[in-house]
């Protein structure tokens, strides 16, 4: 059971370049969260899941994708990143009373 | 708009000594609250939760907070802090009606001093 995982662990883009951010979960969660957290700021909801097949737009949710796969997986894309996506992100998944945290993706964005 | 404020950005404290952490909370619903903890580098660890019940919650680690509803508050406390504390605390709020997203506090990082 290895709970919540993001992959890649780190990366570095280009202004202009393409990623996206895998995150699965194995806890047969239904729904599913991506924040972004930046120095001061804390951690802001970009895009959440509820359940499969669903997505609705959090807080932070310009300059960014997302697509829930299946119940297992929901990945966060950026189709032109920007040095303001400079950041580090986390996925979560919840069942009623706790959200569980995966590791997190530094990202740093040239 | 939901929002959660933590009004102390760095606090030190020496080892030992007892520990108070604010949050202030203004939400439109009743709220369910969290405290976590992010060592440098790491992900964040769930200390303690609020949903129902009993106002004064114990966590782990030896950490405890309180919710006051009349303040709008859940304040983290521990009475001796050791060196290994030293971190970063956030406090979050959701709410049932709000789809259960959390909203953060900016966060207080945690000094000890030995």
């Amino acid at each position: 059971n290895a709970g919540v995982t993001q992959t890649p662990k780190f990366q570095v883009l280009k202004t202009g370049q393409s990623m996206t951010l895998q995150c699965a979960q194995d806890m047969n969660h239904n729904s599913m969260y991506w924040y972004r957290q930046d120095p001061g700021m804390g951690l802001r909801l970009i895009y959440y899941s509820a359940s499969e097949g669903t997505t609705d737009k959090g807080e932070v949710p310009n300059g960014y994708n997302v697509s829930r796969l299946n119940k297992r997986e929901f990945s966060l894309r950026l189709e032109s990143a920007a040095p303001s996506q400079t950041s580090v992100y986390f996925c979560a998944s919840r069942v009623p009373g706790q959200h569980y945290f995966g590791p997190g993706t530094r990202l740093l964005v040239l | 708009a939901q929002s959660v404020t933590q009004p102390d950005i760095h606090i030190t404290v020496s080892e030992g000594a007892s520990l108070e952490l604010r949050c202030n909370y203004s939400y439109g619903a009743t709220p369910y609250l969290f405290w976590y903890v992010q060592s440098p580098g790491q992900g964040l660890q769930l200390l303690l939760k609020y949903f129902s019940g009993d106002t004064l919650v114990q966590g782990i680690k030896g950490f405890e907070a309180e919710f006051k509803r009349s303040q709008s508050s859940f304040n983290l406390r521990k009475p001796s802090v050791h060196w290994s504390d030293a971190a970063e605390y956030f406090c979050a709020v959701g709410a049932r009606e709000y789809g259960n997203k959390l909203v953060f506090g900016a966060g207080t990082i945690l000094r000890v001093k030995s």
